[in-house]
């Protein structure tokens, strides 16, 4: 059982309001992913971070912002939601250096009203 | 939100059968491979990797199969049992990357009794 944790499970917001989609894992892995997968659809990496104070942006473009202060946190934040951010967004992590699987949270189900 | 890519492709066997589940992997510097099982409202699950010196490897009831010539992985499933049915991704790591994992489409298995 992978110990990375994404709250909340679901949410339902209002157009314009800004929400922070949370993830923390226990393992200490450094690198830390969020992907965005719509329904029946592939996964996307939206963002990513090597470690302690990097972030960098993925292979698909994303209004959210990231950070990451601490190894064990890496919150996901829109400053203002409208209903074409409605989507799932999944969190991962993984110890960095080549060939190591990632460990993926139960994912945030988003929708934008 | 915003759609990229192709709706998932189905793949019905009958309980107790084998299943073949296939993938087109776009790097050929990927040197790791992951075979990703999501069943609904949760997150990917690893179920077998599969390094870029290989070209076989099993696990229980699955056996991966990678054909670096042609840039191809497939997943075999031996005895399927209704527990299987799921989405399945292929993941590739790459250096080209930043060694981030890329997905594939995905197949939905659907297991017949």
């Amino acid at each position: 059982e992978a110990d990375i944790y994404q709250t909340p499970r679901y949410l339902v917001i209002g157009t314009g309001k800004k929400i922070t989609l949370e993830c923390s894992q226990t393992m200490g892995h450094d690198k830390m992913y969020w992907y965005q997968q719509d329904p029946g659809m592939e996964l996307h990496l939206i963002h990513y971070s090597y470690g302690v104070n990097s972030t960098e942006k993925g292979d698909l473009s994303s209004e959210s912002t990231v950070s990451r202060i601490r190894t064990e946190h890496f919150p996901l934040t829109l400053e203002s939601a409208r209903p074409s951010h409605t989507s799932q967004y999944l969190c991962a992590s993984s110890p960095a250096g080549q060939g190591t699987e990632a460990f993926f949270g139960q994912g945030t189900r988003l929708t934008v009203v | 939100g915003e759609s990229v890519g192709l709706h998932l492709p189905t793949l019905s066997v009958q309980e107790g059968d084998n299943s073949i589940i296939n993938c087109a992997y776009s790097n050929s510097a990927s040197d790791y491979f992951i075979w990703y099982k999501q069943e609904s409202g949760k997150g990917p699950q690893f179920i077998i990797d599969i390094r870029s010196n290989m070209d076989k490897r099993q696990g229980q009831r699955v056996t991966v199969l990678l054909n670096k010539t042609v840039k191809h992985l497939s997943l075999q499933i031996a005895a399927t049992q209704p527990g299987d049915s799921a989405v399945y991704f292929c993941a590739e790591n790459t250096p080209l990357h930043g060694q981030n994992f890329v997905f594939g489409p995905g197949t939905r298995l659907s297991v017949l009794p």
